[in-house]
């Protein structure tokens, strides 16, 4: 299995560009997760996925937007790009059933809003 | 007010020297608690999950534990390899189904220096 894949690994924008973020899971989990991580801020949570066309606003989800049409996909679509929006983004995957919390991260994609 | 908040923000360790990681919480209801641990440029990968207080995990030189309000990632003779940021996170008790929500602070980013 090769877990949560995401793709880019890097990407430069310039303000007001739009990107898709890719993030692909083959472990058949249902639910999905998009964070955001600052500097010394930890993971913030910006959208969220239960499963199949069901998604759902996280902490800080200004500026980003998403679509869950298949169980193993969870693209994160940037619209206009921002400086603000400069960070890492991690995806992560899990499933239901009271063990929500161990999250199954992949390796981060680091974008640069210029 | 931070529901999930980490100390210290950095800690240096020569190895050998043991030491203890603080994660204190204020969620009303508690589903879980989970470690993780981050590398430089990487994801964060699943360490540890507690319930309830008074329960003990242990991995290797790592052991964790839970209270009502905190919980420690106690790390014994620690070696340069365990150098890297720990995350804390929560998952608050959203009712029979549970929250699908993680909760993370901010981390600790330690360093055992040889």
């Amino acid at each position: 299995n090769a877990g949560v894949t995401q793709t880019p690994k890097f990407r430069i924008l310039k303000i007001g560009q739009s990107m898709t973020l890719q993030c692909t899971q083959d472990m058949n989990h249902n639910y999905m997760y998009w964070y955001r991580q600052d500097p010394g801020m930890g993971l913030k949570l910006i959208y969220y996925s239960v499963g199949a066309g069901i998604t759902d606003k996280g902490e800080v989800p200004n500026g980003y937007n998403v679509s869950r049409s298949t169980t193993e996909d969870f693209p994160l679509r940037l619209e206009l790009a921002a400086p603000s929006q400069t960070s890492v983004y991690f995806c992560a995957s899990t499933n239901p059933g009271g063990r929500a919390g161990l999250q199954f991260f992949g390796p981060g994609t680091r974008l640069t809003v210029l | 007010e931070d529901q999930v908040t980490q100390s210290p923000e950095a800690l240096r360790l020569q190895e050998g020297e043991s030491s203890s990681l603080n994660c204190s919480y204020t969620v009303s209801g508690l589903r879980g608690l989970f470690w993780y641990r981050q590398d430089p440029g990487k994801g964060p990968e699943f360490l540890f999950t507690l319930y309830s207080a008074g329960e003990e995990k242990e991995k290797e030189r790592l052991k964790a534990t839970l209270t009502k309000k905190e919980s420690f990632l106690h790390i014994t003779a620690p070696k340069p390899e365990d150098s890297a940021t720990y995350l804390c996170a929560v998952q608050e008790d959203g009712g029979e189904g549970g929250s699908e929500k993680l909760v993370f602070g901010k981390g600790t980013k330690l360093t055992v220096n040889p």
